[in-house]
C-alpha cells in the first residue's frame, strides 16, 4: 500500500490550498479504516488536519474546522484536502496517510505518504 | 504546547537500551490506545507501534511499547545509529475530539 500527494506547493496568503494523495497497491474501500491528513509545520511536531472514511464522514480538527473539507474518490482511489483562505501559518509539510483497521483502533497512521510541502507567501 | 508530553531529547550508547516517555491525562491516554512512529531526517513519519503495545509487520521486536494509567512509553533495545531519529507518541483526545500528538522525542545514538 503506497500513498502519494500532489497539489499546489505555492500558495499566496487567501487563498486556497489543494491537495489530492492517491492511494496504490490496494483499494481506499478496503485497505485501511479511514484516511487522513496530518501536517508539520517547519521544525516543528506533528497536527492532525482530519480524516475520512471511504464513504464519507470526516473528522476535522476542531480549531481547522471552520476552513478545511476532506472528500474521497473511491473511483479514483483518492482522497483529498481543501484549506481555505491560508496564512502564513499554514506554511508545513503536508502529509496524507492510511489510518487504522477494522480489528484494531482507528486512530494509528500507517502507511504515510512521503508528503508535501506547501508554503504560503505573499 | 502538545497535549501529550514528551521529553524533549533522550541519549545512548549503540548496544544499550532507551525508553521513551509520553504522558497524558485520563481523556486521551488514560481512556484510547497509544501509537508511536520515527521520523529520520528527511523523511515521513513511520508508524512502529499500535494500539499501546502491537507491532506492524516488519517492525523489529527491538521496539516496544506499553501503557499505564495516563503514560505510555516505548522501549528500544540493542539501539543502533540508524535509530537517530525523532520519536512521536499519538492518541485520540476525547475532550478535544481530536488525534492528539506528543512533542517528539530526538534520540541520540552516542
Amino acid at each position: 500500500l503506497q500513498l502519494q500527494e500532489s497539489g499546489t506547493g505555492l500558495l499566496k496568503p487567501s487563498e486556497t490550498l489543494s491537495l489530492t494523495c492517491t492511494v496504490s497497491g490496494g483499494s481506499i474501500a478496503s485497505s485501511r479504516y479511514y484516511w487522513g491528513w496530518i501536517r508539520q509545520s517547519p521544525g516543528k511536531g506533528l497536527e492532525w488536519i482530519g480524516s475520512i472514511y471511504y464513504s464519507g464522514s470526516p473528522y476535522y480538527q476542531p480549531s481547522l474546522k471552520s476552513r478545511v473539507t476532506i472528500s474521497v474518490d473511491t473511483s479514483k482511489n483518492q482522497f483529498s484536502l481543501k484549506m481555505r483562505s491560508v496564512t502564513a501559518t499554514d506554511t508545513a509539510m503536508y502529509y496524507c496517510a492510511g489510518q487504522g483497521d477494522r480489528t484494531s483502533s482507528w486512530y494509528w497512521f500507517d502507511p504515510w505518504g512521503q508528503g508535501m510541502l506547501v508554503t504560503v507567501s505573499s | 504546547q502538545s497535549v501529550l508530553t514528551q521529553p524533549p531529547s533522550v541519549s545512548a550508547a549503540p548496544g544499550q537500551t532507551v525508553t521513551i516517555s509520553c504522558s497524558g491525562s485520563s481523556s486521551n491516554i488514560g481512556d484510547n490506545y497509544v501509537s508511536w512512529y520515527h521520523q529520520l531526517p528527511g523523511t515521513a513519519p513511520k508508524l512502529l507501534i499500535y494500539d499501546n503495545d502491537k507491532r506492524p509487520s516488519g517492525i523489529p521486536d527491538r521496539f516496544s511499547g506499553s501503557k499505564s494509567g495516563t503514560s505510555a512509553t516505548l522501549g528500544i533495545t540493542g539501539l543502533q545509529t540508524g535509530d537517530e531519529a525523532d520519536y512521536y507518541c499519538g492518541t485520540w483526545d476525547n475532550s478535544l475530539s481530536a488525534v492528539v500528538f506528543g512533542g517528539g522525542t530526538n534520540l541520540t545514538v552516542l
